[in-house]
């Protein structure tokens, strides 16, 4: 089992509707969750960083994090057509390796 | 300083030679990381370190790779005797110290992309 999973997509969303991106995470030790956007060719770009049950808003982003069920998701409202990248889903296991494990990434296409 | 530099940004060399990559991190930064990334792949720990200690090394990277931070400032990444498989994004990023220092994320780099023909 990987340690942090993802589908690798891609995607479709329309332009204005939500986009919802899923991550679930193997080890129950994770303490810190993150979401990243990568545009090809590009390094990753931290958009989102969520440690505590629930939801977490930044402007048109939600990341939802539930430790019960080791799944994390990140939701885009009014998706633009500049959303479109790879989203990485990373875990952080502090007090143990302090090391981020990355998931694969999902594509995620918005159409105009 | 506004972030972590990388250098060169490419790099395409021969089968069988030596290559070498540098990062800078951000200056209060104390940890470095090195990632390596193939296409359609998630970046895949390599090593990283905490001042000029290394503290781990991936079992992803074999003897041909090593890497240093002599003073606890930028770090250099080399690859001996390069294959074509070593083609990928090295990445590298950095972050502050101490418990849950990385709890914010890493700041990445603009990445080395190498190419071995």
């Amino acid at each position: 089992q990987k340690e942090v999973e993802q589908n690798s997509g891609p995607l479709s969303v329309p332009e204005g509707a939500i986009a919802s991106l899923n991550c679930t995470y193997s080890d129950r030790g994770s303490q810190s969750f993150f979401w990243y956007r990568q545009y090809s060719g590009k390094s990753p770009e931290l958009i989102m960083f969520i440690y505590s049950n629930g939801d977490k808003e930044d402007g048109r982003f939600t990341a939802q994090l539930n430790k019960a069920s080791q799944y994390v998701s990140l939701l885009i409202r009014d998706s633009q057509p500049s959303d479109s990248a790879t989203y990485l889903c990373a875990v952080l296991r502090w007090n143990r390796d302090d090391k981020i494990i990355f998931g694969k990434g999902t594509r995620l296409h918005i159409l105009p | 300083d506004t972030g972590v530099s990388q250098d060169p940004r490419h790099k395409i060399t021969k089968r069988g030679q030596n290559v070498t990559f540098r990062c800078d991190p951000i200056s209060e930064h104390n940890r470095l990381y090195w990632y390596r990334q193939t296409l359609g792949q998630g970046p895949e720990f390599l090593t990283y370190f905490q001042n000029e200690a290394q503290l781990e090394k991936s079992r992803l990277l074999s003897d041909r790779f090593s890497a240093e931070r002599p003073k606890g400032s930028f770090s250099t990444l080399e690859i001996q005797r390069t294959e074509q498989g070593d083609s990928a994004m090295y990445l590298c990023a950095s972050s502050p110290s101490g418990t849950g220092g990385s709890s914010y994320g890493y700041t990445f780099g603009s990445g080395t992309r190498l190419t071995v023909v």
